[in-house]
Order: structure tokens, then C-alpha cells, then sequence
């Protein structure tokens, strides 16, 4: 039990455009979910927690018009690139937790490349 | 601020040595995780740690956790080559809801 999924596994796009990053939690019910990103050779960078029809509680520093998070149901949550760039270029993991202060499960995560 | 600090972030070993990695951090958690990463995957869980002087093992790694000095380590015992990757530390906070990673220590272990 406790897998997540994330939708797609890499993307490639062009600069200006937006992207959208699927997380589903496939077998329980996540009422928190959690947006890392991860540079190259460096550790993970909360970026937003979402709760269940609430709004995401962004982190210090991550602009939350450019990336936007829905968390809709249970058991799916989407982080949307608005205008990437290629500094948005990065490997970003979802999380899922079913109780707030829980074990979090990650997923595999997607990888974006801006170009 | 919770700061987390691993060391070392970079570690060359050959198989069937010993070594230890340390985790620190900066202000009272009692919840602290260790995670695997290989190149281009996500995290894979190794150990929840909850209380103070817990201790867990699995194979050739085992995990500690001393809450009142604020430090977690994990140990690998005769290392092997499947054990080459990154590892993290992660300490939770604000009622164990948030994650706040170390840098992560890049494990490379010779054959």
C-alpha cells in the first residue's frame, strides 16, 4: 500500500508554454499532499503543501501565480508551470500523506525541461 | 529555521568497509527519516525514527536517532556496490507535517 504516482514522467517543452504535473495517491486517501523540487546534484525544496479543497501554502520564495496547485480530491493533486522558463527546468516529486503529521510517500517524479 | 546538516556530502568507500553518515539539525523535531535516491529516481524510504535513542536496522544499514544532542546516523557495515547513492536525512516539523531535507551524502563504493 501507500503508492503514488506522478503524471508524466518527463516533459519537454518550449519556453512560454505551461505544464501540467499530475500526483495521485492509488491506494489511500491523501489529505495533504507535498511539491518538492530537486536541481541537479542538490537535496529537495518543499514548495507548496496542499490540503483537500483548500488552497496550497506556498513556501518562502516560490511564487505561487507561476506555480499553481490544486489539490482536488483526495486523492489527486496538479502543479501547473505557468510561462516556463528554462530556470524552471527541474525534477519535481509529489507527496502524499493520508493524516496531516503522517508518514509522507513520494512519487517518482517528473522531470521538466524547458527549452 | 530548521537547518539540516549532513556529513559528509560525499563519500568514496570500498565494499566490505564500515562507515557512518551524520545527520544534524537545528532545533527540536521527534520525527526523523532517512531516504535512498538513485540517479534519476525519486526517494525510497529507509527509516522512520521517532523517539530518542531509537535504533533501526535493515540489512546492512542501521539508523539511530539522539534527540537531545539533535543528531541521527546511519550506519553501513560491509558496504557493497548495490549500496552506491544518495542519501538523505529529513527532519520533520510544525507538528511533524513538514519535511526539511539535508544536503545529502553521495555514496560511491568501490568494488
Amino acid at each position: 500500500g501507500a503508492v503514488v504516482s506522478q503524471h508524466p514522467s518527463r516533459v519537454i517543452c518550449k519556453s512560454g508554454t505551461s505544464v501540467k504535473i499530475e500526483c495521485r495517491s492509488l491506494d489511500f486517501q491523501a489529505t495533504t499532499m507535498f511539491w518538492y523540487r530537486q536541481f541537479p546534484k542538490q537535496s529537495l525544496m518543499l514548495m507548496a503543501t496542499s490540503n483537500e479543497g483548500s488552497k496550497a501554502t506556498y513556501e518562502q520564495g516560490v511564487e505561487k501565480d507561476k506555480f499553481l496547485i490544486n489539490h482536488a480530491s483526495l486523492t489527486l493533486s496538479t502543479l501547473t508551470v505557468t510561462s516556463a522558463h528554462p530556470e524552471d527546468s527541474s525534477f519535481y516529486i509529489c507527496s502524499a500523506s493520508r493524516n496531516l503529521g503522517n508518514e509522507q510517500f513520494f512519487g517518482p517524479g517528473t522531470r521538466l525541461t524547458v527549452l | 529555521e530548521l537547518k539540516v546538516e549532513q556529513n559528509p556530502l560525499f563519500l568514496s568507500m570500498q565494499e566490505g568497509k564500515n562507515y557512518t553518515i551524520y545527520c544534524n539539525y537545528s532545533t527540536t523535531s521527534d520525527r526523523l527519516y532517512w531516504y535512498r535516491q538513485d540517479p534519476g529516481k525519486s526517494l525510497e524510504s529507509l527509516f522512520v525514527l521517532l523517539s530518542n535513542g531509537a535504533v533501526k536496522q535493515e540489512g546492512r544499514l542501521m539508523a539511530s536517532l539522539d534527540t537531545k544532542a539533535r543528531l541521527s546516523t546511519l550506519h553501513i557495515t560491509a558496504a557493497v556496490h548495490d549500496l552506491s547513492a544518495t542519501y538523505f536525512c529529513a527532519v520533520a516539523y510544525q507538528g511533524a507535517q513538514k519535511l526539511v531535507f539535508g544536503q545529502g551524502t553521495r555514496l560511491t563504493i568501490n568494488p
